[in-house]
């Protein structure tokens, strides 16, 4: 089975630039979350989809990030304008309904200069 | 504030010694715990996890874990390095049915010959 997939595994913009990361969860995962990590700090919980709906979405830093899963499929997370502090590592999960193993993405790096 | 703690950034074994990583988290309530490692360019993968049961749980690659519920602990544990072993691991909680998770900062685990 084809693993969760990640678009691009490399993002470099300038701060003010918009940007755009995708994520290909497992097919038939309904379950889809972005995490974060930041230069050696810990990975970040950003948001939850199940299916279409966002289930949690405490862990957005702000306004200028943008999720969405249109259709329950894939998703995208816009950063819109970059902040230099928005430079980190992206990372997108799935799993099915009802719990069970999450499995990860390789990242997104997005560097913001 | 629910966290979790790994402490040293980097350890550094010997080839064929024990490889001690240390997890600790804060909350009066148990929660489910994992480890997960880092290779290279690729995403996280689960090594172990506990939810219930017995509080010492075997992963994969030989590694293992033991829950210590007195000590808030749930450090990591090798017999013998190998090679191989050299990534980045990271201990996560959950509290939340596995739909949030909270990771600890990372322990870069390099091996010498």
């Amino acid at each position: 089975e084809a693993g969760v997939t990640q678009f691009p595994s490399h993002s470099v913009i300038e701060k003010g630039q918009t940007v755009t990361l995708r994520c290909d969860p497992i097919s038939g995962h309904d379950n889809l979350y972005w995490y974060r990590r930041v230069m050696g700090k810990e990975i970040k919980f950003l948001l939850h989809f199940v299916k279409e709906s966002k289930q949690d979405e405490s862990g957005m830093p702000n306004n200028r990030f943008l999720a969405e899963r249109t259709g329950g499929t894939y998703s995208t997370l816009k950063v819109q304008p970059a902040e230099l502090e928005d430079s980190g590592v992206y990372f997108c999960a799935s799993s099915q309904l009802g719990g069970g193993d999450y499995t990860f993405g390789s990242g997104t790096r997005l560097t913001v200069v | 504030a629910q966290s979790v703690t790994q402490l040293g950034s980097h350890v550094s074994v010997s080839e064929g010694a024990l490889v001690l990583l240390r997890c600790n988290y804060s909350s009066s309530v148990p929660p489910y715990l994992f480890w997960y490692v880092q290779y290279p360019n690729q995403g996280l993968q689960l090594l172990l996890k506990y939810t219930t049961g017995a509080t010492l749980v075997k992963g994969i690659n030989g590694f293992e874990a033991e829950f210590k519920k007195s000590e808030t602990s749930f450090h990591l544990t090798k017999p013998s390095a190998h090679m191989s072993d050299a990534a980045e691991y990271f201990c996560a909680v959950s509290w939340s049915n596995f739909n949030k998770f909270y990771f600890g900062s990372g322990t870069k685990l390099n091996v010498k010959p």
